[in-house]
């Protein structure tokens, strides 16, 4: 099976744009959809980001999702960082056997 | 809105089997388009997905975990539940129950608010 690498943290002052990237270990990251999901501290997961670049309803476009196939990789963009999304982010993605694979996640801080 | 709820022991002894059932509002367990989850989360292990239900009874089980894994659907109750049979401190985790509304069974969109379940003695 393949693994989806996040980086460890990352930070950004309100405002401003942060991106958190998802690389793919094997296979093409076009292969299967990608999913993003928010934790904030203490509280159980919410979707923001599905099938790649979906957004559920009641999820604010400043949050938006891309792949990019040249790096293998997908990224979470945020903008107009507020203190409110600091949170832990996961990716996550499945094989053709339906099986999941998340990532480690990324701790996001806003200064 | 849909709303899930988990419940059951949060204490479970080695060898024995974890139980957790999961109370679905604001949608019926039986429509069509919704698939019913079970996800958990260690500091070890990150996040897992344990299986997948649809109100059929058609189960997805991750493979790690199939030979242990039972889960069912109680569609007068409108509940679905786990069961985990020979558990290990490595089950110790927060349990969260799941559901996708857009009859995908490739991401969740829905989330319970999680209950830890701590296996010892």
């Amino acid at each position: 099976n393949f693994m989806l690498t996040q980086p460890h943290s990352v930070s950004g002052s309100p405002g401003k744009t942060v991106s958190i990237s998802c690389t793919r270990s094997s296979g093409s990251i076009a292969s299967n959809y990608v999913q993003w999901y928010q934790q904030r501290p203490g509280s159980s997961p919410t979707t923001i980001i599905y099938e790649d670049n979906q957004r559920p309803s009641g999820v604010p476009d400043r949050f938006s999702g891309s792949i990019d196939s040249s790096s293998n990789s997908a990224s979470l963009t945020i903008s107009g960082l507020k203190t409110e999304d600091e949170a832990d982010y996961y990716c996550q993605s499945y094989d053709n056997s339906n099986s999941w694979v998340f990532g480690g996640g990324t701790k996001l801080t806003v200064l | 809105q849909l709303q899930l709820q988990e419940s059951g022991p949060r204490l479970v002894k080695p060898s024995e089997t974890l139980s957790l059932v999961c109370t679905v509002s604001g949608a019926s367990i039986t429509s069509t388009n919704y698939f019913w989850g079970w996800i958990r989360q260690s500091p070890e292990k990150g996040l897992e997905r344990i299986g997948v239900i649809y109100y059929t009874g058609t189960t997805y089980y991750n493979p790690s975990l199939k030979s242990r894994v039972t889960m069912s659907v109680d569609t007068s109750t409108n509940q679905f539940s786990l069961k985990l049979s020979s558990v290990t401190a490595a089950d110790t985790a927060v349990y969260y129950c799941a559901a996708n509304g857009f009859g995908s069974l490739a991401f969740v969109d829905h989330w319970g608010q999680g209950t830890q379940v701590t296996v010892s003695s």
